[in-house]
């Protein structure tokens, strides 16, 4: 059981938007920045977003992210089929068990 | 641009101790921590712990007796042991650097790079 809930699948046609929410709570996204990572099939995890909302270098825009009280929001428009594939929500978690924290990941089809 | 290098045995059996390391290739060693993260077949990301440069360390509560994180600053490397493994520990073992650090309001902590990972097997 992961410690930040996000859906467990979202699916899209080719060109719509989308988005993947992940829940937490005070002492985890309600008081840390939230971060979000794409995981293509049999790949490491990439960087998306971080500090809620900044992308890296070389990250479209088409990815957004945003966090309001102890959840945050990834959301991607503009959906291709090469977006098809796990995200995940991370924070800090600075309860008695701090460290890092994920959500359990969410499966986007393009469908 | 930094770049991580990870390797270590990829099969094991019950009872034995999983050993990875993680060479960090250009950029800064100091200012960052380094951490170890896994992956169950078919499951999603599970922190395991990090390490600084100075050897300040942090722990997953429900790894913490069986881990061991190092590191070697004159070689850019941090290291894992995982002792007393079974099948559960199956899994891929990623190695990543993390910013972590906070400003007035919040902590920030993400990982910025990824090793490739290692597929770790524990059967006997």
């Amino acid at each position: 059981q992961s410690v930040l809930t996000q859906p467990p699948s979202v699916s899209a046609a080719p060109g719509q938007k989308v988005t993947i929410s992940c829940s937490g709570d005070s002492s985890n996204i309600g008081n840390n920045y939230v971060s979000w990572y794409q995981q293509l099939p049999g790949t490491a995890p990439k960087l998306l977003i971080y500090e809620n909302n900044k992308r890296p270098s070389g990250i479209p825009d088409r990815f957004s992210g945003s966090k309001s009280g102890t959840s945050a929001t990834l959301g991607i428009t503009g959906l291709q089929t090469g977006d098809e594939a796990d995200y995940y929500c991370g924070t800090w978690d600075g309860s008695l068990s701090a460290g890092g924290v994920f959500g359990g990941g969410t499966k986007l089809t393009v469908l | 641009q930094v770049q991580l290098q990870q390797w270590g045995a990829g099969l094991l059996k019950p009872s034995e101790t999983l050993s990875l390391t993680c060479a960090v290739y250009g950029g800064s060693f100091s200012g960052y921590y380094w951490s170890w993260i896994r992956q169950p077949p078919g499951k999603g990301l599970e922190w395991i712990a990090e390490i600084n440069h100075s050897g300040s360390a942090n722990y997953n509560p429900s790894l913490k007796s069986r881990v061991t994180i190092s590191v070697d600053t004159s070689k850019k490397q941090f290291s894992l042991k995982l002792s007393s493994v079974t099948a559960a520990d199956t899994a891929v073992y990623y190695c990543a650097k993390v910013h972590w650090g906070s400003n007035v309001l919040y902590y920030y902590y993400h990982m910025d790079v990824w090793g490739r990972g290692t597929t770790v097997t524990v059967s006997s």
